[in-house]
């Protein structure tokens, strides 16, 4: 059992189309963070979001935490070729620091 | 500042073996965590370590265990390697107990066993 789901699993969209996708579980979390990962590298954190209802932007990404700091979304606006990669959602859980399952995202030309 | 290093970056070991995987921690940074990638996965916690002392473990056997050097660099032991330990284990390092704050992460070795 994931502590940590995301929708989609996997996205196939046009350069230049809006995205979103989501990371759900039915625990709280103190934070929540996004990662980016390229294949044969190691993921890179884009984002924390600490309060119920916090919003951030990071240029052309938006990330929510859920007011009840058991969900996030991540949209993306224009999305390029250069955004695709592997999206996790992580959080720490007790002692632990666990992962969502990611969203494999591509951006065809 | 120099970034989270592991090593080897590949590696190809025969079932049944033993295999030590090595991370240098981002300078600064006293919280190093390891975990198991699968192909097309999500990272998979296995342990983290916080000055010296395992300081949380996942749902790993005890042939998964590791070290936490007074530098904050970070060894993971595989022993008796079977077939389904082949994937990408990613070393990850931060300044917080809880990571909290985020992770760096290095690029990870990739383990193939056969």
């Amino acid at each position: 059992t994931q502590l940590l789901e995301q929708s989609p699993q996997f996205l196939s969209i046009q350069e230049g189309e809006n995205l979103t996708v989501y990371c759900n579980s039915s625990s709280v979390f103190s934070s929540l963070q996004w990662y980016r990962q390229e294949p044969g590298e190691g993921p890179v954190l884009l984002v924390t979001v600490v309060t119920g209802g916090e919003v951030k932007k990071l240029k052309r990404l938006t990330f929510q935490f859920g007011d009840a700091r058991k969900d996030s979304s991540l949209h993306i606006t224009a999305a390029q070729p250069g955004d695709t990669g592997l999206y996790l959602c992580a959080g720490v859980y007790g002692q632990n620091f666990v992962f969502g399952p990611g969203t494999r995202l591509s951006v065809l030309p | 500042e120099t970034g989270v290093t592991q090593s080897p970056t590949h590696l190809i070991k025969t079932r049944g073996q033993q295999v030590t995987l090595r991370c240098s921690s981002q300078s600064g940074h006293n919280t190093v965590s390891w975990y198991q990638q699968a192909l097309g996965q999500g990272p998979q916690f296995i342990f983290q370590y916080y000055r010296e002392e395992e300081n949380g473990r996942g749902n790993f056997p005890p042939r998964f265990s590791g070290l936490q050097f007074p530098n904050y660099s970070s060894e993971l032991n595989v022993n008796a390697l079977e077939l389904d330990d082949s994937a990408l284990y990613l070393c990850a390092s931060s300044s917080a107990g809880t990571g909290d704050y985020g992770y760096t992460f290095g690029s990870g070795t990739r383990l193939t066993v056969v």
